[in-house]
């Protein structure tokens, strides 16, 4: 079964710095699907942004873009130009043939004034 | 346009008891899906739905039946409710089950089991 794991339980980073939380997975195929959710405190679940497994190309969302390294199997965000707002528990997801989204364990990050 | 409802947002129970939480979408998805958030663990897959009638279990399905009789609606039940039960439950519908597709989430349900 398809595992995904942040490393970082916890993050910290200061108003309008760049900051980059990590993703690794472990799959053997070839062709899935990678997201990030971001949690608020208001814990709805907000997609943030989505990648396909055979593009080479990151995805880039305003201020979040992501660094997929596919043979390393990571999908870190980085998330620049950081505001008071996106303080939030923020999750890694792999969707594989299965079709069932796998979420990792979750970073928590805030900002500081 | 309401998108993914779960009532009640918070439901406590003493152990042994059962109750059903509430799922319904009006966007006229196909595929519906009960996770539960733990601390530490992220999300798991408890059931999930491709279609009216059809259902199959995920991750950690023991304790937890599920039903869909029509698009909209999407129920969790626990039939007996115990300590272990205790987490934030949520619902997620998507248009399709493959790809790109994100799902959609309801604002959860905080469930206590005295």
């Amino acid at each position: 079964a398809q595992t995904v794991t942040q490393s970082q339980p916890e993050m910290s980073v200061q108003e309008a710095e760049t900051v980059t939380l990590s993703c690794t997975y472990d799959t053997s195929e070839s062709d899935y699907y990678l997201f990030w959710y971001k949690q608020p405190p208001s814990r709805q679940m907000i997609l943030v942004i989505r990648q396909e497994a055979y593009k080479q190309q990151n995805a880039t969302e305003n201020r979040f873009s992501v660094n997929f390294q596919k043979a390393a199997k990571s999908f870190s965000l980085k998330i620049s130009d950081s505001q008071l707002g996106d303080a939030a528990m923020y999750f890694c997801a792999y969707k594989g043939g299965a079709q069932k989204l796998v979420f990792g364990q979750g970073t928590r990050l805030t900002i500081n004034p | 346009n309401a998108g993914v409802t779960q009532t009640p947002k918070f439901q406590v129970l003493k152990t042994g008891q059962s109750m059903t939480l509430q799922c319904a979408q009006d966007m006229n998805h196909e595929y519906m899906s009960w996770y539960r958030q733990d601390p530490g663990m992220g999300l798991r897959l408890i059931h999930y739905s491709v279609g009216a009638g059809i259902t199959d279990q995920g991750e950690v399905p023991n304790g937890y039946n599920v039903s869909r009789s029509t698009t909209e609606d999407f129920p969790l039940r626990l039939l007996s409710a115990a300590p272990s039960q205790t987490s934030v439950y949520f619902c997620a519908s998507s248009y399709e089950l493959g790809g790109l597709s994100p799902l959609h989430f309801g604002n959860g349900t905080r469930l206590t089991v005295t």
